[in-house]
């Protein structure tokens, strides 16, 4: 049963462009949702969060939307840069039980920037 | 920001073996979670400690282990170990537990793989 679901395996842009990258979910309890870009050979490391209070959260380059009648949220990269060709990660977070916070995470996107 | 760190890196062992794998967390830090991700799956939930107490289970087998020592570094013990068990095995830790949102800073991983 997946609870946060990443369709696209695989997205290629060209550098400069727009790259968005999508993710869904299905579980209703969530209530805060982060990114994490992921290199090979090391670990995940954050990128960008939003509260399901919140529809957007800008950072830089990076803006989340989160879409919650839709349970969608997607991440927008402008202008998108070689750099950034990496494995993105959706996650969504909710307490579980003891009053502990987990990650659910989609199964990622390859992100290919074309100089 | 640096992660938490982990150890080993490779792993090769044979079906039925037992392993251990060691993670410090960053300084400060009380919080250590592990995930499991398989071939183009996304990270899976295993088990979070805090402050030396086990606080959350996710997809744990039975034959899967872990514990978090007085100076907080953690082990996790995979057992009479079978083909599937072949994965990237993924530590994090964060500065706190409970309902607040802390953001995961991950380890580079152990790549095990079972023969």
């Amino acid at each position: 049963d997946q609870q946060v679901k990443q369709n696209s395996p695989s997205l290629s842009v060209q550098e400069g462009r727009i790259s968005i990258l999508n993710c869904d979910y299905t579980n209703s309890m969530f209530d805060y949702f982060l990114w994490y870009k992921k290199y090979p050979a090391e670990g995940p490391t954050f990128l960008i969060s939003i509260s399901s209070i919140k529809d957007k959260n800008e950072d830089g380059r990076f803006t989340v939307f989160l879409n919650k009648s839709a349970k969608h949220l997607s991440l927008h990269i402008v202008p998108s840069q070689p750099g950034d060709s990496a494995v993105y990660f959706c996650a969504a977070s909710k307490i579980s039980s003891g009053s502990a916070r987990q990650l659910t995470f989609g199964s990622g996107t390859q992100l290919t920037v074309l100089p | 920001d640096s992660g938490a760190t982990q150890t080993p890196k490779h792993l090769i062992t044979a079906t039925g073996q037992r392993v251990t794998l060691r993670c410090s967390p960053r300084s400060g830090d009380l919080s250590v979670y592990w995930y499991q991700q398989s071939l183009d799956q996304g990270l899976q939930f295993l088990i979070q400690y805090y402050n030396g107490e086990e606080r959350a289970k996710g997809n744990i087998l039975e034959r899967f282990s872990a514990q978090q020592f007085p100076d907080l570094h953690s082990e996790l013990n995979l057992s009479s170990l079978e083909l599937g068990d072949s994965a990237l095995y993924f530590c994090a830790s964060s500065l706190r537990t409970g309902g607040v949102v802390d953001t995961q800073y991950f380890g580079p991983g152990t790549r095990l793989t079972v023969l």
